[in-house]
């Protein structure tokens, strides 16, 4: 079946604009989750939903950011007012929550450079 | 908090060389553990995981046991091959009940076989 899918693949920004980017998770998936990956790192955790409910948003890095998934599929994650150190690559992951695993299943994610 | 130190890189092999990444983590009680690779231009897939004390994780040749004793998740395979050239990542997951839980990654190891 299909996988994780993030659009765009790659976004340029000039510095105090916003940008919306979007995951569709695999079909059926409970829960979803946002990570943040900057150049040679590992990803790192930005908020999390299971359906539509936001339970941990606490990887935030600012009131900038703003992350939705209003029906329980989609999910936009949102960034305003952009900055340079916002350029990273967004990755977006999806697990079943079916009892006893936890596996993610991640998305090719988003590469945001922001000028 | 959760944290995972991993080794770092870059590693270059030859093929048929015998691998070892080192992984050590820092948790509360006894977390999920995993490695994802990243092969260029992909994304983040599992590669394997344990989550129990002793368990070994095993999949494409590699290996992982979860030692609690020494709070490791070491990756190893016998012989690599050219088409193991990826990054590495070793993760880690909270023991918690219900739903699934975020992931906290290491900084990666970038691996490269050479022919």
């Amino acid at each position: 079946g299909a996988g994780v899918s993030q659009s765009p693949r790659y976004k340029v920004a000039k510095r105090g604009q916003d940008v919306a980017l979007r995951c569709d998770p695999i079909s059926g998936h409970v829960s979803l989750f946002w990570y943040q990956q900057a150049l040679g790192q590992g990803p790192e955790f930005l908020t999390y939903f299971q359906n539509e409910a936001q339970l941990d948003k606490s990887g935030l890095p600012s009131d900038r950011f703003f992350a939705e998934r209003p029906e329980g599929s989609v999910s936009t994650l949102k960034i305003q007012r952009t900055q340079q150190e916002d350029s990273a690559v967004y990755l977006c992951a999806s697990s079943s929550d079916r009892v006893g695993t936890d596996t993610q299943y991640f998305g090719p994610g988003t590469r945001l450079t922001v000028l | 908090g959760n944290s995972v130190t991993q080794m770092e890189g870059p590693v270059t092999l030859s093929e048929e060389a015998f691998l070892t990444i080192n992984c050590t983590y820092t948790a509360t009680g006894y977390p999920s553990l995993f490695w994802y690779v990243q092969y260029p231009g992909e994304g983040l897939q599992l590669l394997l995981k344990a989550t129990k004390a002793d368990d070994k994780g095993s999949n494409k040749g590699f290996e992982a046991t979860y030692r609690k004793e020494t709070t490791s998740f070491h990756l190893e395979k016998g012989s690599v091959q050219v088409s193991d050239s990826a990054v590495y990542f070793c993760a880690l997951s909270p023991i918690s009940s219900g739903s699934a839980r975020q992931l906290t990654f290491g900084s990666g190891t970038q691996l490269t076989v050479l022919p």
